[in-house]
């Protein structure tokens, strides 16, 4: 069974770090690009990064809001991948969710299993 | 980044209900979107790819359809478990980016 989780949301001060993990089982993790997606309080999904396997070169994708502060990696021996979150503002709350991605060649991207999602709350 | 209009944000529907959900680009993304449903405290569930195609295991009764920038997502008979909400999501190119959400109420 392909299963995702989240892990290490926490509260933390604006300006702090923070770094999440999505431990993943069920499917051969190396093989796979890897998503991570959030939504805060009353709004919709944003993307926040992406991961490629290293079957495409395992590069990584950001979204402007959080390009150069945020970094997305994977340990692909133990299945996991992370998001380190620095210099965090309050508008980076929200549930963070990790997702696997699927693909046909490498280029396009959609994601057919996600966790449970975990909170981060950016706050003084 | 291409902008994904999504409409109605929300919808008020009955058990049984046929409903159409539209999911708008701002450009030309040929059938790259995907459709999700996303309940409170659950896991995002995806529910179509390439446009068109069923996720194994969803329901037949979700259809979506569409090309270039016009693309729908069909439910053609409310279930109580549908009651939640969808975002179309586009992955022709990054940044990907998700439509607003559509809230199904009863």
């Amino acid at each position: 069974e392909v299963q995702l989780v989240e892990s290490g949301g926490d509260l933390v001060q604006p300006g702090g770090s923070l770094r999440l993990s999505c431990r993943t089982s069920g499917f051969t993790f190396g093989d796979y690009g890897l998503t991570w997606v959030r939504q805060a309080p009353g709004t919709g999904l944003e993307w926040v990064g992406f991961t490629r396997s290293h079957l495409y070169g395992g590069t990584s994708e950001y979204a402007a809001s959080v390009e150069g502060r945020f970094t997305v990696s994977r340990d692909d021996s133990r299945g996991i991948a992370y998001l380190q979150m620095n210099s965090l503002k309050t508008e980076d709350r929200g549930v963070y969710y990790c997702g696997r991605g699927r693909t046909y060649g490498g280029v396009k991207y959609w994601f057919d299993y996600w966790g449970q999602g975990t909170l981060v709350t950016v706050s003084s | 980044a291409i902008q994904l209009t999504q409409s109605p944000s929300s919808l008020s529907a009955s058990v049984g209900d046929r409903i159409t959900i539209t999911c708008r680009a701002s450009q030309g993304i040929g059938n790259a979107l995907a459709w999700y449903q996303l309940k409170p405290g659950l896991t995002p569930k995806l529910l179509i790819y390439d446009a068109s195609s069923l996720q194994s295991g969803v329901p037949s009764r979700f259809r979506g359809s569409g090309s270039g920038t016009d693309f729908t997502l069909t439910i053609t008979s409310l279930q109580p478990e549908d009651f939640v909400s969808y975002y179309c999501q586009q992955f022709n190119s990054f940044p990907l980016t998700f439509g607003g959400g559509t809230k199904v109420e009863i």
